[in-house]
């Protein structure tokens, strides 16, 4: 079953601040998810990604398959992008139930 | 296009109360459906998957059962709630063979 680490797991950066949150996965993978959560609770989908980078407004997310790896990118952050965010990939490979990091708390100060 | 309908947002129950969650998906036939929570303090874990009318599996024992009584409709209830079951509870699904999950907004549950 795949394991996934997350870091750091507690984040605050200064508006404007370039910042970037990891995660690791134990287990190849088809693709990978990045969420974003609300501090009401909303789960928000970003990404789905299986390779390479994708690009969306501030954000980018980049995966490296054979590193097991991926990265979420914000620039120019802002105190709107406060949440949680939470990578996540199938428990095995193939189309398995989702394993969850637990996920990164950001906070970006005014 | 593809959607997927989960509520209530929030619900405040006291203990020993019924749970009926709903979660809806729009747009798709036969899609595997997925119910998750989250503990305080911890990721999503998973509680019951569904890859058919009927057909439920259970990840972990616990005071919740989930049913699909319909093809797009996957329901999460308990007869009675218990204070541990508090927290957020996230539904979701992918096609057969895809890897595409589509994932409703949660709803948090207070146990009171």
């Amino acid at each position: 079953k795949n394991e996934v680490e997350q870091s750091p797991q507690n984040l605050t950066a200064q508006e404007g601040e370039f910042i970037t949150i990891n995660c690791s996965y134990s287990v190849g993978i088809s693709a990978l998810h990045w969420l974003q959560q609300h501090p009401g609770g909303g789960i928000v989908s970003l990404f789905m990604l299986s390779s390479g980078k994708k690009k969306h407004g501030r954000l980018i997310a980049t995966i490296n398959i054979q590193e097991k790896h991926s990265s979420l990118h914000i620039t120019a952050s802002h105190p709107r992008d406060s949440a949680v965010y939470i990578c996540a990939v199938p428990s095995n490979s193939g189309n398995t139930p989702l394993v969850f990091g637990k996920g990164t708390r950001l906070s970006v100060i005014a | 296009s593809q959607t997927i309908h989960q509520w209530p947002a929030t619900l405040v129950q006291p203990v020993g109360s019924p749970l009926s969650l709903e979660c809806t998906v729009e747009g798709t036939s036969n899609p595997n459906l997925y119910w998750y929570r989250q503990a305080a303090g911890r990721g999503l874990q998973l509680l019951f998957y569904s890859v058919g009318i009927g057909q439920i599996s259970s990840e972990v024992p616990q005071n919740l059962s989930a049913s699909r009584p319909q093809d797009r409709q996957f329901i999460l209830s308990s007869k009675k709630l218990l204070l541990s079951d508090s927290g957020f509870y996230l539904c979701a699904w992918v096609l057969t063979g895809g890897y595409g999950y589509t994932f409703g907004s949660g709803t948090r549950l207070t146990v009171v």
